[in-house]
């Protein structure tokens, strides 16, 4: 398995302007989880997907912020507009469904994303 | 205060020597202790896996978790240069099965193992 896939690895985009992260999660894995890392805060969880519907979004920090995960096999995170203090890693991570006590989440490679 | 706090660092030791690692944390329905490997430009990795109080050995690793003082450590034995990384730990309360388990990170402490 390739693992979980985060495209593009680099963004570096103005002020203002739409940006879309993407993730394809590992094949077999129903949770999909969000995440944002920056020096200041470390890694934060944005949101959270069980079987493609959205559980937990309260980690998103704005209006500006939105995700969708269409079918099992892909999820996007946009930010319209953008702004430089968005500007950290995002991680995407997926995880197989819970059995018992383990449940390793596996994570992508990042984005990482510039707002000048 | 946040809910887990990590030592950043960063923390150099030379190599083969022990290096320990630790988090404390304040809300006690966090079950599930883990810690994550991240290397340079790299998404984490786990590393170890603990349930409730008690230790774990995996080679060169070890985990403990003392949920009476709510600490967290790893402890790295014969350190290599391949070790230097930063190491976060992750924590989660319980959930029914078929739920996702949301982590909770620590901030990260930047380990380098000098040759």
């Amino acid at each position: 398995d390739a693992g979980v896939i985060q495209s593009p690895r680099h963004e570096v985009t103005e002020m203002g302007q739409e940006v879309t992260l993407r993730c394809k999660p590992i094949s077999g894995h129903n949770s999909l989880f969000w995440y944002r890392q920056t020096m200041m805060r470390g890694l934060e969880l944005l949101i959270y997907f069980n079987n493609n519907v959205p559980i937990d979004d309260s980690g998103m920090p704005e209006d500006r912020f939105s995700a969708k995960m269409p079918n099992a096999s892909f999820s996007t995170l946009k930010i319209q507009p953008s702004e430089p203090r968005d500007s950290a890693v995002y991680f995407c991570a997926s995880s197989p469904r819970l059995r018992g006590v383990t449940a390793e989440a596996f994570f992508g490679q990042g984005t990482r994303l510039t707002v000048v | 205060q946040k809910e887990v706090e990590q030592d950043p660092g960063p923390l150099s030791v030379p190599e083969g020597a022990i290096v320990s690692l630790n988090c404390t944390y304040s809300n006690s329905a966090f079950q599930y202790f883990m810690w994550y490997r991240q290397y340079s430009r790299k998404g984490p990795e786990l590393l170890m896996y603990t349930y409730s109080s008690g230790n774990k050995e995996d080679g060169r690793f070890t985990a403990q978790v003392d949920k009476s003082s709510k600490y967290i450590s790893l402890f790295i034995r014969d350190s290599q240069p391949s070790d230097s990384a930063t190491y976060l730990c992750a924590m989660s309360v319980a959930v029914s099965s078929g739920s996702a388990r949301q982590l909770t990170f620590g901030s990260g402490t930047q380990l380098t193992v000098l040759p």
